[in-house]
This record gives C-alpha cells, structure tokens and sequence, in this order.
C-alpha cells in the first residue's frame, strides 16, 4: 500500500460528458501527477500540481483540467468526453523536489 | 520528443532463470532512472531508482545504467511465477516529469 488512494474505481460514462477523479497523496506529499494509461500503453503524463499550482502538463487538450486543495488532495477533469478517453487514470504523489512518486490504484474509465 | 522504447516482449524464462529486461532513452538531460512493476488490472509499484552510472542491487533485482549509451537494465535473479508482470521503465527530464515505456511483459514459467 503506497497510501495514495483514488476514487471512484469504476466509471461508466457516455461521450460528451462531464467526469471528476479524485486522489488523496500520501501523507507529507505536495506534489501530486496525473497519468493516463491506455490498454498496452506505459502512462502518459497529464499534468502536476504542487502545493496548488499547475507546474508542468503533457499533450494534453484543454478539456483535461486539474486542482489540487490546500490539503494536497487532487481532482482531474475531463469535458466533453470522447471513446479514446476511455483509459486507467493514475495519480502519484511525492514530496516536491524528489523524484520518487508513488502511485496510487488507478481509476478505470470506460466511454461508450 | 522524448522517448523511452521497451521491448514488449512477451518475455518468458523458466523458473529459477535471469530475466533481463532492457530500456532506452532519447533525452540525454534525463536525470533519474526507475522500474516499476505492473500486474494486470493493478498501478505500477516502484522497484527501483537508480541516478548514476554503473550497477544497483536490492535483493534479487540489479538495475544498470550507461548514461553515455543511453541505455537502462534490470536484472531479475532467480526468477520466480510471482514476478510474472509487465515491467515500466521510466526516466525523468531536468523538470522531474516522468516518461514511461510502454512496458515489457515477464512470464515465469513454473
């Protein structure tokens, strides 16, 4: 257990729709990613968030949206939702400055 | 574009073998080294880190890096079934965003 916990687990949505993820760090840990992993596919970075600001983003659209709250949890938003969203989204936290993240179980998205 | 190729195998040893699993990287200014294990339907968990030339063990996993090859390696001895996974090589550029592989799969076969 990495501490680093996400929900939902699960998440059926159709296209064009709204989703919210969300993810609680691991205590002590200020900095918090999010990954998008595809079937057969290592993780792409989304974006960063550290102690609140946006410090780094992927090739990502616009429509993938974050926040992180004072007590480092995180959100990941996607709008308009499309088939290729479907994908196992990953959160990993660790302390800003080091490089060793630890990740968290993953939420599996499905678009139909 | 940074990148980091992995062989995705499947890869299979017997029981008890050495499991070589191999990466390579674009961005000469990476900066750190890692290997993390994947089982199916789970999230990576983090083997190893390694940050500079030459050779890191921690039990039955020895982690290589050649910075000037561009090269990385993780060596499993004494492989066992419970190995069985699919492997993420992942490096860091000066910023500290992580670039994965798209991972090697390890069948050990019993």
């Amino acid at each position: 257990e990495t501490g680093v916990t996400q929900s939902p687990t699960h998440l059926i949505k159709t296209r064009g729709q709204q989703v919210t993820l969300r993810c609680s760090s691991q205590s002590g840990h200020n900095t918090v990613s999010w990954y998008q992993q595809a079937l057969g596919q290592g993780p792409q970075f989304i974006f960063q968030y550290y102690r609140e600001e946006e410090n780094g983003r992927g090739n990502f659209p616009p429509r993938f949206s974050g926040l992180q709250f004072p007590n480092y949890s995180s959100e990941l938003n996607v709008n308009a939702l499309e088939l290729d969203d479907s994908a196992l989204y990953l959160c990993a936290s660790k302390v800003g400055g080091v490089d060793t993240q630890y990740f968290g179980p993953g939420t599996r998205l499905t678009v139909l | 574009q940074k990148e980091v190729e992995q062989n995705s195998g499947p890869l299979s040893v017997p029981e008890g073998a050495i499991a070589s699993l191999n990466c390579t990287y674009s961005d000469r200014g990476s900066q750190s080294f890692f290997w993390y294990r994947q089982y199916s339907g789970k999230s990576p968990e983090l083997i190893m880190s390694i940050y500079s030339n030459g050779d890191k063990e921690d039990g039955r996993f020895t982690a290589q890096l050649n910075k000037a090859s561009q090269y990385v390696s993780l060596l499993i001895r004494d492989s066992q079934p419970s190995d069985s996974a699919t492997y993420l090589c992942a490096v860091t550029d000066t910023g500290n965003q992580f670039y994965f592989g798209t991972g090697t799969s390890l069948t050990v076969i019993p």
